[in-house]
């Protein structure tokens, strides 16, 4: 079974610019979550997506938005970028039961530097 | 809201030997608590979790003991090896939500050989 499949693995963007990086969960699986990685803040929470619907949003600025599609394949957009938002930034799909559905599974990641 | 705090930060222990990570939450609702192993350009990988109505698991060479009163769970891999070498997060959560999972600020093990 194919794991959570990330892209772009690696995106160089100048500041003011936008992005979209793209998911997709392992197969089955429903619910798609995305987290920023830094070294100084960690893993951060940006949004919770099940079945097309935005069922929770981090404390991220309102420039950072998503949405998950009807196969289950989610997109986070970032415009207007700044230098702090370089970070690694993290897709994980949910056990589809609904009983475990805390159990996350990553992907690899995208890498981004804004410069 | 909840807070996880992780400890040590780095951790460099022989090869063979035992390492131990610990971590504090501070909301005392949390009833699920995960372990994440991050591996150099790969993103976490659930190694192993606990309910708040068990007091420890095992799998293999891997353990983690909770402590519900004191609001403390661990890490313990026993017989390590080199490629246990990886970047241990913990975390609590206080739903079955991925939004509500609060991760611990990570630490680096290091295996020496």
């Amino acid at each position: 079974k194919a794991g959570v499949t990330q892209t772009p693995r690696y995106l160089i963007k100048t500041r003011g610019q936008q992005v979209t990086l793209s998911c997709s969960p392992i197969s089955g699986h429903r619910s798609v979550s995305w987290y920023q990685q830094t070294p100084g803040q960690g893993l951060q929470f940006l949004f919770e997506y099940f079945s097309e619907t935005q069922r929770n949003k981090g404390n991220f600025p309102g420039r950072f938005s998503g949405r998950q599609f009807s196969n289950s394949r989610s997109e986070m957009n970032v415009s207007t970028l700044e230098l702090g938002d370089s970070a690694l930034y993290l897709c994980a799909s949910s056990t589809p039961d609904g009983v475990e559905n805390e159990k996350l599974f990553f992907g690899s990641g995208t890498q981004l530097s804004v410069l | 809201g909840e807070n996880v705090e992780q400890h040590p930060s780095t951790l460099s222990v022989q090869e063979g030997d035992s390492a131990v990570i610990k971590c504090t939450y501070s909301d005392s609702a949390s009833n699920y608590f995960p372990w994440y192993k991050q591996e150099l350009g790969k993103g976490p990988q659930l190694i192993i979790d606990i309910r708040s109505n068990v007091g420890e698991k095992k799998d293999q060479r891997i353990a983690v003991t909770l402590n519900k009163t004191a609001k403390h769970f661990s890490l313990h891999i026993t017989e390590t090896q080199p490629e246990d070498s990886a970047v241990y997060f913990c975390a609590a959560s206080i739903s079955r939500s991925a939004s509500k999972i609060i991760f611990g600020s990570g630490t680096r093990l290091s295996i020496r050989p």
